[in-house]
């Protein structure tokens, strides 16, 4: 089966960048997307086919995707973007894959 | 704008079975597949399995295979997930999500989400 893995938490000063990654097998042959979920809410799709951001997400969020990791880049973090961040790709055979999760805490 | 509204919490025994609905609108309902994630408490994000509403056609996970059955209604633009012979381990919160346009290719994204329902199993 195929697997995403992302690191647990990432900490970061309001102002500052966080970088979370997402680490597959070839994953950079795969569209990743990547999912907002903060405390006791739904997720909400933040960039969709690698680097895409749908209507209403903020430029401060970007991704980029190559060989074995994608990353997800948040620019000037702010307080409300204290979430979990979870990073998706289909799989032929594994379907809908989802990673670990990345607990973001802004200091 | 595009919703997803799911219905409320449920309390179930072991061995029983739980109907979680879904009701889409914003949206021609037959055009896009529907998704169904569960999330356990603390935990990440699994994916169940899939429905086509033009069509119902369906594709579940391994892990549900046998237990989990995805239907829907056209006349009300609602999809069903039922799971049955619950157990302990089956406490999650249940999502459904709109996925791609049915024809489009499968590497494709969830987008909305329903706002979730909370599935207790205990005696």
């Amino acid at each position: 089966s195929y697997v995403l893995t992302q690191p647990p938490s990432v900490s970061v000063a309001p102002g500052q960048t966080a970088r979370i990654t997402c680490g597959g097998n070839n994953i950079g042959t795969k569209s990743v997307h990547w999912y907002q979920q903060r405390p006791g809410q739904a997720p909400v799709l933040v960039v969709y086919d690698d680097s895409d951001r749908p209507s209403g997400i903020p430029e401060r969020f970007s991704g980029s995707n190559s060989g074995n990791t994608a990353t997800l880049t948040i620019s000037r973090v702010e307080a409300g973007d204290e979430a979990d961040y979870y990073c998706q790709v289909w799989d032929s055979s594994s379907d809908y894959v989802f990673g670990t999760g990345t607990k973001v805490t802004v200091l | 704008q595009v919703q997803l509204v799911q219905s409320g919490a449920e309390v179930k025994k072991p061995g029983a079975s739980v109907k979680v609905s879904c009701k889409a609108s914003g949206y021609t309902f037959t055009t896009y597949y529907i998704h169904w994630v569960r999330q356990a408490p603390g935990q990440g994000l699994e994916w169940m399995g899939i429905i086509n509403p033009s069509g119902a056609g369906t594709s579940y996970t391994q892990m549900f295979q046998g237990r989990v059955t995805m239907t829907r209604d056209t006349s009300t633009s609602t999809v069903y997930m039922e799971l049955s012979s619950l157990r302990s381990e089956d406490t999650a919160v249940y999502y459904c999500a709109r996925g791609a346009r049915i024809g489009a290719p499968n590497d494709n994204w969830f987008d909305p989400w329903g706002q979730g329902t909370l599935v207790t199993v205990s005696s």
